[in-house]
């Protein structure tokens, strides 16, 4: 089973569109969680971290679940900017310093 | 305030040649990370520092990779001898805490 295993997409769709990824984890040990963007031939940002009670940053929101090992990420209200792949990193280790990256969900976001 | 330096941007070399990476940290951050991206592993992490000393290294892939961290704002990713399959994205990452990790531009390495 692959550590971190992502829909590859792409998902196209368009503005205004509200879309959800998905991603799941099989190291338990697991303790910080985060959503990552990066865009074409660029380096990946923290877009931003994952919380057990759930977390809203404006159009995004991030839920985990651990007892299914299980992440996902929200976005209302698509802009054209969101087109990026979305990477799904969970963290472990001491301090949490392994950040285990999946291949990413690509989106597309059309006028 | 500048984020992670990393040279060259691209680098195209022949195999068999030795290719040296320079990344410079965020300042002030004492965690540095190497990684390799490619289409067919995704984002890997090849070595992590912590205050200059290498961590954990188990990610990098065989004896022709080397780092170091001579001091707090410098750290190199050597490969000799360079190979094909050593093509790919390198990037440097930098943080305070260990699990917030900023990202260099990356080098785009490839070796014909």
């Amino acid at each position: 089973r692959k550590e971190v295993e992502q829909d590859p997409g792409p998902f196209n769709v368009p503005e205004g569109a509200t879309v959800a990824f998905n991603c799941t984890y099989s190291n338990s040990a697991s303790q910080s969680f985060f959503w990552y963007r990066q865009d074409c031939r660029k380096e990946p940002k923290l877009l931003m971290s994952v919380y057990s009670s759930g977390n809203e940053d404006g159009r995004f929101t991030a839920q985990l679940n651990r007892a299914s090992q299980y992440i996902s990420l929200l976005i209302r209200d698509s802009k054209l900017s969101d087109s990026a792949t979305y990477l799904c990193v969970p963290a472990s280790g001491g301090s949490n310093y392994k950040l285990t990256f999946g291949k990413g969900t690509l989106l597309t976001v059309n006028p | 305030d500048a984020g992670v330096i990393q040279s060259p941007r691209h680098e195209v070399t022949e195999m068999g040649q030795e290719v040296t990476l320079r990344c410079k940290p965020i300042s002030g951050h004492n965690s540095l990370f190497w990684y390799r991206q490619t289409m067919m592993r995704g984002l890997e992490l090849l070595i992590y520092f912590n205050n200059n000393v290498p961590i954990d290294d188990s990610g990098m892939p065989e004896d022709r990779f080397s780092a170091k961290m001579p001091n707090a704002s410098f750290s190199t990713l050597k490969i000799q001898p360079s190979e094909p399959r050593d093509s790919a994205v390198y990037f440097c990452a930098s943080s305070l805490q260990p699990d917030t990790q900023y990202f260099g531009p990356g080098t785009r390495l490839t070796v014909l």
